[in-house]
């Protein structure tokens, strides 16, 4: 079956405008997680939804970076007035259910000029 | 200091042989213990899921979590040059709103050679 997907696969922007980065689970995942890799910091958590509501946003790293998911499914990640230091992969994964094997997409590529 | 470190190698071995990986960490909560393997412009797809401390094999690769020394490895034995990769250790708390997020080490570059 289809794996994880996520659109753009990459996007240029210039500072200060606004992204928006999609994610599609796999059918019958009730768990979403975002999470991005840069060089300097590794593989970091930003959120994660169980349906459609996010037990855990400790990690979203400014009030410019907001998530939401509709109908237990598609998600976006959005992020406002974006800066250089945002330029990294997001990468978003789901899961059947808390716990369960997460299930990576090949992420987003962000380059912030 | 990170909660999970883990050496960023790079790691370079010939094809055969037996290759040790390590994570150690600060967060006693820590109970589920995962390592992941992730290929250039890939997303990470996982190998080995353990929870507490013990071994767990799966053919090629082992897997140990010495909760006391707060210590992970991931053994790859009779290594190939498709095991050329990225290895990400990952760890996540049993409970709690945290309950599911995952803690990365910041990977080790494994390279095998022919």
């Amino acid at each position: 079956g289809a794996g994880v997907s996520q659109s753009p696969s990459n996007k240029v922007t210039e500072k200060g405008k606004d992204v928006e980065l999609r994610c599609d689970p796999i059918s019958g995942h009730t768990a979403l997680y975002w999470y991005r890799q840069s060089l300097g910091q590794g593989l970091e958590f930003l959120i994660y939804f169980q349906g459609n509501s996010a037990p855990d946003k400790s990690g979203l790293p400014s009030d410019r970076f907001s998530a939401e998911r509709t109908g237990g499914s598609v998600s976006t990640l959005t992020i406002q007035r974006t800066q250089q230091e945002d330029s990294a992969v997001y990468l978003c994964a789901s899961s059947f259910g808390v716990l369960e094997e997460q299930y990576f997409g090949p992420g987003t590529r962000l380059t912030v000029t | 200091q990170k909660e999970v470190e883990q050496d960023p190698g790079p790691l370079s071995v010939p094809e055969g042989a037996i290759v040790s990986l390590n994570c150690t960490y600060s967060n006693s909560a820590f109970q589920y213990f995962m390592w992941y393997r992730q290929y250039s412009r890939k997303g990470p797809e996982l190998l080995m899921y353990t929870y507490s401390s013990g071994n767990k094999e799966d053919g090629r690769f082992t897997a140990q979590v010495d909760k006391s020394s707060k210590y992970i490895s991931l053994f790859i034995r009779d290594s190939q040059p498709s095991d050329s990769a990225t290895y990400l250790c990952a760890m996540s708390v049993a409970g709690g709103t945290s309950y599911g997020k995952l803690t990365f080490g910041q990977g080790t570059i494994l390279t095998v050679h022919p």
